[in-house]
């Protein structure tokens, strides 16, 4: 079946830190790819997704592109603030399908 | 409202009460989702509405665990005789009919004593 696999945390960087947050997957065909970010007392929310392979999806100075060879959906931002301490996940949605499957989550903090 | 309404957002309940939680998704989203976030676990899928019916159930852990969703708006996910392994984060997300992208609630945390 479809999965989603996405490093443990928590990930603990300073002030203006590069971050990567890996993420796989498995699934058959061609599946939609996103992440969502949860913050601090606050329900999860879509930051980024990408509908096809080579497609990068990018928002507030985050970005992920969907590699079908390697079949990877990375979480990446050059530059991270303290604002950016929150929970994100990597999820998958197959084509046509209306199940979302996400990963385990991996905690970020950001110290100043 | 503006976004998803979940209640009660805490509730502590002893084994083998019955809990009902609510959803109130966003206004025109036609379909409706559940999961369940365990510490240190993803999101579990439990079950999706698409107006009133819905058509997977598979995620539901077992029998004790149901929903309804009635006049395509609220849900109620109900666990009865609630164990120990129930406590958790239960959460609501609602859609457009066929969108991809997803509009949580803030959860409600169960704890079972």
């Amino acid at each position: 079946g479809n999965s989603v696999t996405q490093m443990e945390g928590p990930v603990t960087l300073s002030e203006e830190a590069f971050l990567t947050i890996n993420c796989t997957y498995t699934a058959t065909g061609y599946p939609s790819l996103f992440w969502y970010v949860q913050y601090p007392g606050e329900g999860l929310q879509l930051l980024l997704k990408a509908t096809k392979a080579d497609d990068k999806g990018s928002n507030k100075g985050f970005e992920a592109t969907y590699r079908k060879e390697t079949t990877s959906f990375h979480l990446e931002k050059g530059s991270v603030q303290v604002s950016d301490s929150a929970v994100y996940f990597c999820a998958l949605r197959s084509t046509g399908g209306f199940k979302t499957i996400f990963g385990a989550g991996t905690r970020l903090f950001v110290k100043a | 409202g503006a976004g998803v309404s979940q209640s009660p957002s805490n509730k502590v309940t002893e084994k083998g009460k019955d809990v009902e939680l609510r959803c109130d998704p966003i206004s025109g989203h036609t379909a409706l989702y559940w999961y369940r976030q365990s510490l240190g676990q993803g999101l579990e899928f439990l079950i999706y509405f698409q107006g009133n019916s819905a058509p997977d159930k598979s995620g539901l852990p077992s029998d004790r665990f149901s929903a309804e969703r009635t006049g395509g708006s609220v849900s109620t996910l109900t666990i009865q005789r609630t164990q120990q392994e129930d406590s958790a984060v239960y959460l609501c997300a609602s859609s457009l009919a066929r969108a991809e992208e997803l509009f949580f609630g803030e959860g409600s945390r169960l704890t079972v004593l």
